[in-house]
Order: structure tokens, then sequence, then C-alpha cells
């Protein structure tokens, strides 16, 4: 059981678009439809961004996509506003487990 | 609303066990997939245990094979992770949250979390 592989940190202006990688194997990411990423503000519980690779839940923002493409998931994020400025983290089913990224800190300049 | 309510953590010394449980609300309990999710202090999320809708099928992170068991109660509502031979890296807080009907690597709800923290 390996965790996915997520850059540390990613940076953009307000109004940018920004992407954020998440890298797996055949085993988790490439292997399932079942990607999703999450938001955690500071002290705060996640909250879910995408689920199922390609799909938002009822409340957030059209500005979150995701796609995949082989063992690499993205989320794209954009037009940056200062509120999307925290810690992002996919996460992946993996048959007999799941994983989770090390995740990655956005910032907006 | 949904609600998951996470207690049961406190300090413990290594070696020690503890039983954290997660009491949920405002939705059909025995229909959803439940998880446990762990975040160390300043780091990511690692995924620690999931238990399917009827409590047959149960899967673990290898770090606490052998030594953490998920179970559920789906007559009151309330998932549960007895730990047992706990070690200084268990120290996190430790989130239950919600999954979906059946596998999908996705987790829609969770609770507010409570700390685990394991030291002598």
């Amino acid at each position: 059981q390996s965790a996915l592989t997520q850059p540390p940190s990613a940076s953009g202006s307000p109004g940018q678009s920004v992407t954020i990688s998440c890298t797996g194997t055949s085993s988790d990411v490439g292997g399932y439809n079942y990607v999703s990423w999450y938001q955690q503000h500071p002290g705060k519980a996640p909250k879910l961004m995408i689920y199922e690779v390609i799909k938002r839940p009822s409340g957030v923002p059209d500005r979150f996509s995701g796609s995949k493409s082989g063992n690499t998931a993205s989320l794209t994020v954009s037009g940056l506003q200062a509120e999307d400025e925290a810690d992002y983290y996919c996460a992946s089913y993996a048959g007999s487990a799941e994983a989770f990224g090390g995740g990655t800190k956005l910032t907006v300049l | 609303e949904v609600q998951l309510v996470e207690s049961g953590g406190g300090v413990v010394q290594p070696g020690g066990s503890l039983r954290l449980s997660c009491a949920a609300s405002g939705f059909i309990f025995s229909r959803y997939w439940l998880h446990w999710v762990r975040q160390a202090p300043g780091k990511g999320l690692v995924w620690v245990s999931r238990m399917n809708s009827d409590g047959r099928s149960t899967s673990y992170a290898d770090s606490v094979k052998g030594r953490f068991t998920i179970s559920r109660d789906n007559a009151k509502n309330t998932l549960y992770l007895q730990m047992n031979g706990l070690k200084g890296e268990d120290t996190a807080v430790y989130y239950c949250a919600r999954g979906g009907y059946d596998a999908s690597g996705s987790y829609g709800d969770w609770g507010q979390g409570t700390l685990v923290t394991v030291s002598s």
C-alpha cells in the first residue's frame, strides 16, 4: 500500500487556473474510476470536491474539475479565488485498500 | 443534515488500547460503507480502515493490520475502532467518514475528528 504522489505545493494568482496532479499505479488510480479530491482548510475536516474522477457534489463550484489519464489524475481550479487557498488531497480506491496522496498546499498569490 | 461525531480519543501509553466511536445521524446508516482516516499533526491524510454496509467485509492499512479492529452497530448508528498495541506513530486526529453504497473511493461526509496521543 503506497501513498499516491502529489506535488507538495502549487500556486496561482487570483483569476488564474492551476492544476494539481495525483500519480498512482494501475492498482489504484489507473485501475478504477474511483478517484476523489478533498479540500482542507487549517483546523477543519476535509471536504469532498470531486468524486469518481470528474463528478462534483452539490454545492461545489464548477470552477473545480477533475480528469484522469492512465495512472495520473488531476484537479483543476479555474478562476482562482482567495478562499481556494487550502491543502488538497487526492484519494483512490485500490481494491483491498484505499489510498490518499500526500497533499498539495495551494497558495493564492 | 448528515452528522458524524467521533469520541473516545485521549492520551494513552505505548502498548495501550483505546476504542473510538463515531455516532451518525441524518442518513440511513446501514446502507453506507464507513471509513476511518487519520491525520498526524502537521501531516497528510492517511486511510486506516473501512467496513461495508452490512459489516461482513473489512479492510485495513498495512500499518494497523492486526492491531486495529473496525466494527459497526447498525441498530445504534455507530461505528467503532478498537485500537490495541498503540505506538507513537499512531498519534493523530482520527476522522470517521461516510463512503458510498458500495466501493466508491470517496468520503462524502466527515466528522470533526478525535485526537489520539500515544506518549509515555
